[in-house]
Protein backbone atom coordinates (compact mmCIF):
# COMPACT_ATOMS: atom_id res chain seq x y z
CA UNK A 1 0.00 0.00 0.00
CA UNK A 2 2.93 2.12 -0.67
CA UNK A 3 1.80 5.96 -1.92
CA UNK A 4 -1.10 6.75 -0.11
CA UNK A 5 0.09 7.85 3.38
CA UNK A 6 -1.63 7.99 6.36
CA UNK A 7 -0.61 8.74 10.08
CA UNK A 8 -0.74 8.06 12.88
CA UNK A 9 -1.02 4.40 12.46
CA UNK A 10 -2.41 3.81 15.94
CA UNK A 11 -4.24 7.22 18.30
CA UNK A 12 -5.36 6.26 21.65
CA UNK A 13 -7.67 9.21 23.12
CA UNK A 14 -10.04 9.30 25.74
CA UNK A 15 -13.74 9.89 25.61
CA UNK A 16 -14.14 13.74 24.82
CA UNK A 17 -11.35 14.50 23.87
CA UNK A 18 -10.27 15.06 19.69
CA UNK A 19 -8.83 12.53 16.89
CA UNK A 20 -7.36 14.13 14.06
CA UNK A 21 -6.21 11.89 11.51
CA UNK A 22 -4.03 12.75 8.27
CA UNK A 23 -4.00 11.27 5.09
CA UNK A 24 -1.64 12.13 1.78
CA UNK A 25 -2.41 10.93 -1.39
CA UNK A 26 -0.47 8.97 -4.17
CA UNK A 27 1.23 11.56 -6.11
CA UNK A 28 -1.23 12.91 -8.57
CA UNK A 29 -4.23 11.96 -7.40
CA UNK A 30 -6.55 14.47 -6.53
CA UNK A 31 -9.18 12.82 -4.95
CA UNK A 32 -9.65 11.76 -1.36
CA UNK A 33 -11.99 9.13 0.11
CA UNK A 34 -12.48 8.21 3.30
CA UNK A 35 -13.70 4.91 5.34
CA UNK A 36 -14.48 3.55 8.29
CA UNK A 37 -14.56 0.03 9.51
CA UNK A 38 -15.88 -1.47 12.88
CA UNK A 39 -14.63 -5.05 13.88
CA UNK A 40 -15.68 -7.65 11.67
CA UNK A 41 -17.24 -5.69 9.35
CA UNK A 42 -16.65 -4.40 6.02
CA UNK A 43 -15.24 -0.71 4.99
CA UNK A 44 -17.91 1.83 5.15
CA UNK A 45 -18.02 5.05 2.93
CA UNK A 46 -17.63 8.50 4.49
CA UNK A 47 -16.58 11.16 2.89
CA UNK A 48 -15.04 12.32 -0.84
CA UNK A 49 -13.29 15.41 -0.77
CA UNK A 50 -11.01 17.00 -4.17
CA UNK A 51 -8.70 20.07 -3.14
CA UNK A 52 -10.41 22.66 -0.98
CA UNK A 53 -13.88 20.81 -1.72
CA UNK A 54 -16.22 18.13 -0.37
CA UNK A 55 -17.83 16.66 -3.05
CA UNK A 56 -19.74 13.87 -1.27
CA UNK A 57 -20.29 13.82 2.31
CA UNK A 58 -23.40 11.31 2.94
CA UNK A 59 -21.65 9.16 4.55
CA UNK A 60 -20.40 11.08 7.83
CA UNK A 61 -22.07 11.22 10.98
CA UNK A 62 -24.31 14.48 11.43
CA UNK A 63 -22.15 15.92 14.56
CA UNK A 64 -18.93 15.63 15.95
CA UNK A 65 -16.84 14.39 12.14
CA UNK A 66 -15.32 17.12 10.08
CA UNK A 67 -13.09 16.32 6.70
CA UNK A 68 -11.19 19.14 4.70
CA UNK A 69 -8.65 18.40 1.79
CA UNK A 70 -6.79 21.85 1.67
CA UNK A 71 -4.81 23.21 -1.40
CA UNK A 72 -1.92 22.50 0.47
CA UNK A 73 -0.88 19.77 2.81
CA UNK A 74 -3.04 16.36 3.40
CA UNK A 75 -6.38 15.59 4.01
CA UNK A 76 -7.81 15.34 7.68
CA UNK A 77 -10.55 13.93 9.28
CA UNK A 78 -11.27 15.56 12.17
CA UNK A 79 -13.59 13.50 15.26
CA UNK A 80 -14.52 16.01 18.04
CA UNK A 81 -15.09 14.84 21.91
CA UNK A 82 -14.78 11.18 20.62
CA UNK A 83 -16.73 8.13 22.41
CA UNK A 84 -15.81 4.82 22.58
CA UNK A 85 -18.27 4.06 19.33
CA UNK A 86 -15.45 5.82 17.83
CA UNK A 87 -13.33 3.20 18.36
CA UNK A 88 -12.74 1.68 14.56
CA UNK A 89 -10.04 1.75 11.85
CA UNK A 90 -10.28 4.87 9.33
CA UNK A 91 -8.85 4.21 5.77
CA UNK A 92 -8.13 6.98 3.32
CA UNK A 93 -8.16 6.01 -0.31
CA UNK A 94 -6.89 8.07 -3.57
CA UNK A 95 -7.80 7.82 -7.63
CA UNK A 96 -6.47 10.30 -10.12
CA UNK A 97 -9.98 10.61 -11.40
CA UNK A 98 -13.51 9.79 -9.72
CA UNK A 99 -14.47 6.83 -10.66
CA UNK A 100 -16.92 7.45 -13.65
CA UNK A 101 -13.94 6.70 -15.44
CA UNK A 102 -13.19 3.81 -14.12
CA UNK A 103 -10.41 4.63 -11.83
CA UNK A 104 -9.32 2.27 -8.70
CA UNK A 105 -8.58 3.40 -5.37
CA UNK A 106 -6.19 2.69 -3.64
CA UNK A 107 -5.68 2.65 0.17
CA UNK A 108 -3.00 3.64 3.13
CA UNK A 109 -2.92 1.57 5.49
CA UNK A 110 -5.18 3.13 7.97
CA UNK A 111 -4.90 4.57 11.93
CA UNK A 112 -7.04 2.39 14.12
CA UNK A 113 -8.15 4.68 16.71
CA UNK A 114 -8.79 3.71 20.15
CA UNK A 115 -11.43 5.39 23.11
CA UNK A 116 -10.05 4.79 26.55
CA UNK B 1 -29.51 -1.77 3.53
CA UNK B 2 -26.20 -4.35 2.71
CA UNK B 3 -26.47 -3.64 -0.85
CA UNK B 4 -23.24 -5.89 -1.59
CA UNK B 5 -23.07 -9.41 0.27
CA UNK B 6 -20.00 -11.99 0.13
CA UNK B 7 -22.36 -14.28 2.34
CA UNK B 8 -18.95 -16.92 3.26
CA UNK B 9 -17.64 -15.27 5.73
CA UNK B 10 -14.73 -17.98 5.03
CA UNK B 11 -13.31 -20.40 2.91
CA UNK B 12 -10.11 -22.52 3.18
CA UNK B 13 -8.49 -24.51 0.22
CA UNK B 14 -5.59 -26.30 -0.42
CA UNK B 15 -2.43 -25.32 -2.17
CA UNK B 16 -2.47 -25.48 -6.10
CA UNK B 17 -6.26 -25.88 -6.01
CA UNK B 18 -9.03 -23.37 -7.47
CA UNK B 19 -10.42 -20.24 -5.09
CA UNK B 20 -13.56 -19.08 -5.54
CA UNK B 21 -14.67 -16.29 -4.18
CA UNK B 22 -18.38 -15.21 -4.37
CA UNK B 23 -20.33 -11.89 -4.09
CA UNK B 24 -23.73 -10.61 -4.79
CA UNK B 25 -25.15 -7.06 -5.07
CA UNK B 26 -28.81 -5.47 -5.03
CA UNK B 27 -28.06 -2.13 -6.89
CA UNK B 28 -28.78 -2.65 -10.86
CA UNK B 29 -27.01 1.11 -10.91
CA UNK B 30 -23.84 -0.59 -9.87
CA UNK B 31 -21.44 -0.81 -12.99
CA UNK B 32 -18.22 -0.81 -11.87
CA UNK B 33 -16.46 -3.84 -9.50
CA UNK B 34 -13.78 -4.54 -7.65
CA UNK B 35 -11.68 -6.87 -5.53
CA UNK B 36 -9.49 -5.61 -3.11
CA UNK B 37 -7.04 -8.60 -0.75
CA UNK B 38 -6.72 -7.15 2.89
CA UNK B 39 -3.48 -8.54 5.45
CA UNK B 40 -4.45 -7.84 9.04
CA UNK B 41 -2.85 -4.57 10.00
CA UNK B 42 -3.02 -3.20 6.62
CA UNK B 43 -5.27 -1.42 4.11
CA UNK B 44 -7.07 -3.03 1.25
CA UNK B 45 -4.62 -3.59 -1.89
CA UNK B 46 -6.69 -3.84 -5.51
CA UNK B 47 -6.81 -6.39 -7.23
CA UNK B 48 -8.93 -6.58 -10.51
CA UNK B 49 -11.94 -4.90 -11.64
CA UNK B 50 -14.51 -5.04 -14.21
CA UNK B 51 -16.80 -2.85 -15.95
CA UNK B 52 -20.87 -4.04 -16.43
CA UNK B 53 -19.84 -4.16 -20.41
CA UNK B 54 -18.04 -7.17 -20.07
CA UNK B 55 -18.51 -10.58 -18.39
CA UNK B 56 -14.85 -11.14 -17.46
CA UNK B 57 -11.99 -10.11 -17.03
CA UNK B 58 -8.31 -11.62 -16.37
CA UNK B 59 -5.08 -10.57 -14.66
CA UNK B 60 -2.31 -13.56 -14.19
CA UNK B 61 -4.20 -15.92 -11.65
CA UNK B 62 -7.00 -13.97 -10.93
CA UNK B 63 -10.04 -13.68 -13.02
CA UNK B 64 -13.57 -11.71 -12.23
CA UNK B 65 -16.71 -12.99 -13.89
CA UNK B 66 -19.72 -10.95 -13.58
CA UNK B 67 -23.14 -12.24 -14.28
CA UNK B 68 -25.04 -8.85 -14.61
CA UNK B 69 -28.74 -10.75 -15.00
CA UNK B 70 -28.02 -12.43 -11.72
CA UNK B 71 -26.64 -9.44 -10.05
CA UNK B 72 -23.59 -11.70 -9.06
CA UNK B 73 -19.94 -11.76 -9.38
CA UNK B 74 -17.20 -14.05 -8.92
CA UNK B 75 -13.11 -13.82 -8.02
CA UNK B 76 -11.37 -17.04 -9.65
CA UNK B 77 -8.05 -17.64 -7.98
CA UNK B 78 -5.83 -20.75 -9.61
CA UNK B 79 -3.36 -21.81 -8.78
CA UNK B 80 -4.38 -20.65 -4.67
CA UNK B 81 -1.06 -19.97 -3.23
CA UNK B 82 -0.66 -20.04 0.99
CA UNK B 83 0.72 -16.20 -0.18
CA UNK B 84 -2.91 -15.82 -0.88
CA UNK B 85 -4.39 -16.48 2.59
CA UNK B 86 -6.20 -13.22 3.32
CA UNK B 87 -9.84 -11.00 3.54
CA UNK B 88 -11.02 -10.64 0.46
CA UNK B 89 -13.44 -7.64 -0.79
CA UNK B 90 -15.51 -7.28 -3.30
CA UNK B 91 -17.08 -3.74 -4.37
CA UNK B 92 -18.96 -1.49 -6.31
CA UNK B 93 -19.62 1.82 -7.71
CA UNK B 94 -21.95 2.95 -9.94
CA UNK B 95 -23.69 6.33 -11.27
CA UNK B 96 -26.20 7.08 -8.72
CA UNK B 97 -23.40 6.37 -5.70
CA UNK B 98 -21.20 8.49 -6.93
CA UNK B 99 -17.65 8.18 -6.13
CA UNK B 100 -18.00 5.77 -3.21
CA UNK B 101 -17.63 2.62 -2.74
CA UNK B 102 -19.83 -0.19 -1.29
CA UNK B 103 -18.10 -3.21 0.23
CA UNK B 104 -18.93 -6.83 0.99
CA UNK B 105 -18.61 -7.85 4.64
CA UNK B 106 -15.38 -9.50 2.97
CA UNK B 107 -14.56 -13.88 3.03
CA UNK B 108 -11.55 -15.00 5.09
CA UNK B 109 -9.29 -17.24 2.26
CA UNK B 110 -7.08 -19.48 4.10
CA UNK B 111 -4.46 -21.16 1.55
CA UNK B 112 -3.53 -24.54 3.22
CA UNK B 113 -0.44 -25.63 2.22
Amino acid sequence: NAGVMQNPRHLVRRRGQEARLRCSPMKGHSHVYWYRQLPEEGLKFMVYLQKENIIDESGMPKERFSAEFPKEGPSILRIQQVVRGDSAAYFCASSPRTAYSNQPQHFGDGTRLSIL
Amino acid sequence: DQQVKQNSPSLSVQEGRISILNCDYTNSMFDYFLWYKKYPAEGPTFLISISSIKDKNEDGRFTVFLNKSAKHLSLHIVPSQPGDSAVYFCAASGETSGSRLTFGEGTQLTVNP
